[in-house]
């Protein structure tokens, strides 16, 4: 199995400007969850995904984060318009009946 | 709100020493999580524990859950350069939802 897959892994954008990260869950897990990581405020749960339902998102931080998990492979992390405190690492992780977790190697976003 | 608090912050020690990292919480949660996350990389899974007062061992690693379910230990013996890496804990209130994760510990194990 691959893992969880996450792109790009490396993301530069300038303030204002659109960024929509991507996930790929291991096949057959039914969990989804989307994280950050920063220095100051270590791993924050941002919201998470149950059979494709968002379950609990009171962990993103603002209107201009959104997430969708169109089907049991795929979720996207959308932020618009970014801004330079949204730099951070952000995982994706999935798991079967929400027990264990495996995290994806992160994108590291910097907005400019 | 910092649900977990994890000490030390930082740790640094030499090859062959023994330590122990702690989680504490003041709320009681159904299970805790171990995870060690290397540099550029997602955290990876150790350990589960879940009964109060259980102890699980992992080669040299050694967990433990506080009877009361809102504390947590892990004890390394003998300590590599390949232990080196940011550990964290992670509780949850509800048997398969969302985990919270403390604010780690930073080891680094000397050569």
């Amino acid at each position: 199995d691959a893992g969880v897959i996450q792109s790009p892994r490396h993301e530069v954008t300038e303030m204002g400007q659109e960024v929509t990260l991507r996930c790929k869950p291991i096949s057959g897990h039914d969990y989804l969850f989307w994280y950050r990581q920063t220095m100051m405020r270590g791993l924050e749960l941002l919201i998470y995904f149950n059979n494709n339902v968002p379950i609990d998102d009171s962990g993103m931080p603002e209107d201009r984060f959104s997430a969708k998990m169109p089907n049991a492979s795929f979720s996207t992390l959308k932020i618009q318009p970014s801004e330079p405190r949204d730099s951070a690492v952000y995982f994706c992780a999935s798991g079967f009946m929400g027990y264990e977790q495996y995290f994806g190697p992160g994108t590291r976003l910097t907005v400019t | 709100t910092q649900l977990l608090e994890q000490s030390p912050q930082f740790l640094s020690i030499q090859e062959g020493e023994n330590l122990t990292v702690y989680c504490n919480s003041s709320s009681v949660f159904s299970s805790l999580q171990w995870y060690r996350q290397e540099p550029g990389e997602g955290p990876v899974l150790l350990v589960t524990v879940v009964t109060g007062g259980e102890v699980k061992k992992l080669k040299r690693l050694t967990f433990q859950f506080g009877d009361a379910r809102k504390d947590s230990s892990l004890h390394i013996t003998a300590a590599q350069p390949g232990d080196t890496g940011l550990y964290l804990c992670a509780g949850a209130w509800d048997t398969g939802n969302q985990f919270y994760f403390g604010t780690g510990t930073s080891l680094t194990v000397i050569p």
